[in-house]
Order: structure tokens, then C-alpha cells, then sequence
């Protein structure tokens, strides 16, 4: 059966702080690791990774995938309030490269 | 605007009842999906439909039903059958052109039991 275990499941930090969320996977055929923010409703996109060891970059956001240990790692530096939401991982594979999703990362940065 | 829209925002369900959730999209994409969001849990796959007048069973198919008659429509119900329908359903959708994996997500449906 195909896994994505994110951790932590919550985390509190202040404004200013690093954080770093993980996700690691099991997925027969895979395919691609997506993350997505959460904050109110709809899960918006962040970052879509095919390639080990290629960071991509988006503002404060960074992610990296490592295919060899089965994780991903989603960076956000110099936090804010605004990034506070659930950080979602996603894992494609099988058959029809179907979305396996983890239990999310509730993040608070309080200010 | 390009979207997918959800409604109702929140929908309660009698015992008995059957409910059905709403999702429209203008994107012109071909697939699209149901999720189920259960409070600490990840999204768990309902149904998913990658062309018009075809759908698939999710991880957890039962309980509800589908159907696709149109391509931006993709409307989910909720049947009596399913005996713990309290939770946050989202509908998505992609395109095959490029990453089938990139989802755009609705706004959401609470749903809860009366």
C-alpha cells in the first residue's frame, strides 16, 4: 500500500524562525512529490519534484527531493504570520499515477 | 475568472438522506477528482473521472456516487449508505497537458450529520 508520512504533524514557531517540514514516501512507480499550502480551504501548489537533489525556489520557500532515501524536505525561512497553514505532501505513482497525500504539517508562526 | 467552484459552502444531512456536492470548473480540464479531509487526516481519493461519461472508484468509493456528463462538471453524492459522511470534501481537477499530478482545488463542502 502506498505511504506518505509527513512530520511534524504540528509545530509553533515565531516570526523570523526557520522551519523545516519532511515527508518521506513509499510509492510503487513513482513518479513526481508535490507540496501544497492549505490556509484556509482550497490546497493551493507549491512545488512539483521529479528530479533528486535539484532544489526548487520559490521566495522564502525552498524544496529538495531525495529519491534515493524517499523524502522531501520543505524549507521556508525568515517566516511570517502568513505562512501559517497546513503544508500538504503528495506522492504520485502507480498504475495512473495517482495522488497519495500525507496528514499534513499544521504550521503556526506567531508574531 | 478560471476556477473550480464548490457549493454549497456547508450542506447538513438528515439520516436517511441522500446529499449531492456540487463542483463546476472552467479550466477546460479533462480530469477531475473528490477528495474527503477528515480533521488530522490527509486527503484520502472518493472518485476521480480523467474523461467525460467515464470514472474510477478512489480508496474510498463507498458510500457515494458520481457521474460525468460534462467536462466541467463532476457532481458527487452522498448516499445513505455511507454512515460517517461528516468531513471536509474538496473537488479537483488537472490537465493531462503537462503534470496530470499539478491539482487546482475547489474552496471545499462541509458536510455534516444532523
Amino acid at each position: 500500500e502506498d505511504k506518505v508520512v509527513q512530520s511534524p504533524l504540528s509545530l509553533v514557531v515565531h516570526e523570523g524562525d526557520t522551519v523545516t517540514l519532511n515527508c518521506s514516501y513509499e510509492v510503487t512507480n513513482f513518479r513526481s512529490l508535490l507540496w501544497y499550502k492549505q490556509e484556509k480551504k482550497a490546497p493551493t501548489f507549491l512545488f512539483m519534484l521529479t528530479s533528486s537533489g535539484i532544489e526548487k525556489k520559490s521566495g522564502r520557500l525552498s524544496s529538495i527531493l531525495d529519491k534515493k532515501e524517499l523524502f522531501s524536505i520543505l524549507n521556508i525561512t525568515a517566516t511570517q504570520t502568513g505562512d501559517s497553514a497546513i503544508y500538504l505532501c503528495a506522492a504520485s505513482g502507480g498504475s495512473n499515477y495517482k495522488l497519495t497525500f500525507g496528514k499534513g504539517t499544521l504550521l503556526t508562526v506567531n508574531p | 475568472d478560471g476556477g473550480i467552484t464548490q457549493s454549497p459552502k456547508y450542506l447538513f444531512r438528515k439520516e436517511g438522506q441522500n446529499v449531492t456536492l456540487s463542483c463546476e470548473q472552467n479550466l477546460n480540464h479533462d480530469a477531475m477528482y473528490w477528495y474527503r479531509q477528515d480533521p488530522g487526516q490527509g486527503l484520502r481519493l472518493i472518485y476521480y473521472s480523467q474523461i467525460v461519461n467515464d470514472f474510477q472508484k478512489g480508496d474510498i468509493a463507498e458510500g457515494y456516487s458520481v457521474s460525468r456528463e460534462k467536462k466541467e462538471s463532476f457532481p458527487l453524492t452522498v448516499t445513505s449508505a455511507q454512515k460517517n459522511p461528516t468531513a471536509f470534501y474538496l473537488c479537483a481537477s488537472s490537465s493531462p497537458k503537462g503534470s496530470n499530478e499539478k491539482l487546482f482545488f475547489g474552496s471545499g463542502t462541509q458536510l455534516s450529520v444532523l
